[in-house]
């Protein structure tokens, strides 16, 4: 069973807060990502990392941003949260080793901004 | 842009039904297939096909992989009520350094 935790699992903020959604395993894996996912719509790749130091945009335009100084470590921070950030937020991690990219998927932080 | 679509995006059975979930898709340089189940949290891994692995089966739930259709199926028989949750198919693409492209997935309801 994958090792890969989110904190907080809810949260509910007012507009214009800044945010910290937290993202850790404990599998060693290089790779991590973030998703967002609405209700009854596909996970969109917002951030991804292939290792320390290294992160890139993903395929959904996004106002967050994610560092990742730790292997095991890659928080994604919203500076202002505002309504339309509103969406649940999976983060996932495969391991750099082999071909194929197997991802395990953390519980998700559902995130409500009014 | 890689592509991928389910249907049905909803079905709903009785128990001990068997159902088949389909996943096409239009992808660069097709590396693999990912089948995940979504319950209340996380996705959780179920099969992955590639070109040289075109069918996995696990219990219940097996899966198929036609390279020349771009498509593939998920088969669960004898479903149970545990089996509800979304279903999600996933392609990784040559072109896509590691990154995985989902569609909207499969909304599964067993009903006793």
């Amino acid at each position: 069973e994958a090792d890969i935790y989110q904190t907080p699992r809810y949260l509910v903020i007012g507009t214009g807060k800044k945010i910290t959604l937290e993202c850790s395993q404990t599998m060693g894996h290089d790779k991590m990502y973030w998703y967002q996912q609405d209700p009854g719509m596909e996970l969109h790749l917002i951030h991804y990392s292939y290792g320390v130091n290294s992160t890139e945009k993903g395929d959904l335009s996004s106002e967050s941003t994610v560092s990742r100084i730790r292997t095991e470590h890659f928080p994604l921070t919203l500076e202002s949260a505002r309504p339309s950030h509103t969406s649940q937020y999976l983060c996932a991690s495969s391991p750099r080793q082999g071909v194929h990219n197997e991802q395990f998927f953390g519980p998700g932080t559902r995130l409500t901004v009014l | 842009e890689d592509k991928v679509v389910q249907s049905p995006l909803s079905l709903v059975v009785h128990e001990g039904d068997t159902v088949t979930l389909n996943c096409s898709y239009e992808v660069t340089n097709f590396r693999s297939l990912l089948w995940y189940k979504q319950e209340k949290k996380a996705p959780t891994f179920l099969f992955m096909l590639t070109s040289s692995g075109i069918e996995k089966k696990s219990g219940r739930l097996s899966s198929i992989l036609d390279k020349k259709e771009l498509s593939s199926i998920l088969n669960i028989t004898a479903t149970q009520t545990g089996d509800s949750a979304i279903y999600l198919c996933a392609v990784e693409g040559g072109g896509s350094n590691y990154k995985l492209t989902f569609g909207k997935g499969t909304l599964l309801t067993v009903n006793p």
